[in-house]
């Protein structure tokens, strides 16, 4: 079965700095799709970036980043100068080629502060 | 364009009534995901559709859980009699998935809160 890890319940982190958010997952299969969501305040949960696992290069999505190892089974998020709207719950998140079923991870709240 | 349209945002009801959350998905998107999110569980899946037709429903808790896609552009949920343990925030997704296993993105909607008395 397919697993994903946050370690960090919870990180808080001064405006403009670059904070990174950890994520670890279990998979046997080859082929599958990692995902980064957000959920602010609001509860609206919003796709930050998305990383094929069949390419070798690390999405980025302006201020966002990932550092994909796969051999490692790592995905984790990089913001780079965090800013206040920054402030939220962040999923990892995974999906195989054989369904359409997204796993979880249990979330990172990131406070960012003034 | 619209994204994914859920409606109501809140509801509170007390226990033992029928409770019917809607969903509309993104126009041309043939994969609806219904979710439940709670603190204690987290995010989890409950069903998903695939052209209007039931994929997997083996998260949905019990049988007094029900959903239905009627059409392309609208599902329901539906809670009948609720409990207070339902109390969660439910959410609707909807992508584009031109096969099964095509690693599309899942868009969200803005979610309902039920709160059973």
């Amino acid at each position: 079965a397919q697993t994903v890890t946050q370690s960090q319940p919870e990180m808080s982190v001064q405006e403009a700095e670059t904070v990174t958010l950890s994520c670890t997952y279990d998979t046997s299969e080859n082929n599958y799709y990692l995902f980064w969501y957000k959920q602010p305040p609001s509860r609206q949960m919003i796709l930050v970036i998305r990383q094929e696992a069949y390419k070798q290069q690390n999405a980025t999505e302006n201020r966002f980043s990932v550092n994909f190892q796969k051999a490692a089974k790592s995905f984790s998020l990089k913001i780079s100068d965090s800013q206040l709207g920054d402030t939220a719950m962040y999923f990892c998140a995974f999906l195989t080629n054989r369904d359409d079923k997204i796993i979880f991870g249990k979330g990172t709240r990131l406070h960012i502060l003034p | 364009d619209a994204g994914v349209i859920q409606s109501p945002r809140h509801e509170v009801t007390e226990m033992g009534q029928e409770v019917t959350l809607r969903c509309k998905p993104i126009s041309g998107h043939n994969s609806l995901f219904w979710y439940r999110q709670t603190m204690m569980r987290g995010l989890e899946l409950l069903i998903y559709f695939n052209n209007n037709v039931p994929i997997d429903d083996s998260g949905m808790p019990e049988d007094r859980f029900s959903a239905k896609m009627p059409n392309a552009s609208f599902s329901t949920l539906k809670i009948q009699p609720s409990e207070p343990r339902d109390s969660a925030v439910y959410f609707c997704a909807s992508s584009l998935a031109l096969l099964v296993g095509g690693g599309e993105t899942q868009y969200f909607g803005p979610g309902t809160r039920l709160l059973v008395l």
